[in-house]
């Protein structure tokens, strides 16, 4: 069964700080990756999509990386900020269509002062 | 250029009713995606539209159906509630569908209570 597995559940951190979260994976074949960033209420915005060949992307103060070999991911998040307190999800899919997306259950980020 | 519309924003209906939530995609998206957002289970897909057809549908009971319309808007229906339904419905709309590098474009979701 295609499963996501994100970690941690939830962290705390302090504004300024850095911090890594890690998603790990089964679905094959494999497509892509992609991390949003969903804020309460509102609905999940884009950060990164990675193909089986890339294996580091960055938008902003976030960088996303890829282990095809291993089915690990991780998204990294530097000088973190309050704005950035939300709930970061990995979605994996196959080739193919929308039924064969696998999503993360997410971790919950609170960054505070 | 416009985002994803969803609405109503929030809904309160009582169990056995019937809802219709409504998505207007981004101005020349052709497909629309529907999920359901639980706590316990996080975001799941409903099905996926493109063109007015169908093209794919998640394990959902026959109750959730939708449509869309020749001006890529589209519609979920959800008949005979139950408690369980109570969600965040969310919808989202792509270019082309599912291809390597068209991202997804969240609408702000519909939140249902059924009490």
């Amino acid at each position: 069964k295609n499963q996501v597995e994100q970690s941690p559940q939830s962290l705390i951190i302090l504004e300024g700080k850095n911090c890594t979260l890690q998603c790990n994976y089964t679905v094959s074949p494999f497509s892509n990756l992609r991390w949003y960033k969903q804020d309460t209420g509102r609905g999940p915005v884009s950060l990164t999509i990675m193909t089986f060949s890339e294996n580091t992307k960055s938008n902003g103060r976030y960088t996303a990386t890829l282990d095809a070999d291993t089915k690990q991911s991780s998204l990294h998040i530097t000088a973190s900020q309050l704005s950035d307190s939300a709930s970061y999800i990995c979605v994996v899919s196959a080739p193919g269509t929308a039924s064969k997306l696998t999503f993360g259950t997410g971790t919950r980020l609170q960054v505070t002062l | 250029k416009a985002g994803v519309t969803q609405t109503p924003r929030y809904l309160i209906k009582t169990r056995g009713q019937q809802v219709t939530l409504s998505c207007s995609p981004i101005s020349g998206h052709r497909s629309v995606s529907w999920y359901q957002q639980t706590p316990g289970q996080g975001l799941q897909f409903l099905f996926e539209y493109f063109s007015e057809t169908q093209r794919n549908k998640g394990n959902f009971p026959g109750r959730f159906s939708g449509r869309q319309f020749s001006n890529s808007r589209s519609e979920m229906n959800v008949s005979t509630l139950e408690l369980g339904d109570s969600a965040l419905y969310l919808c989202a709309s792509s270019l082309d569908g599912w291809s390597t590098n068209s991202p997804l474009h969240f609408g702000n979701g519909t939140r249902l209570t059924v009490t």
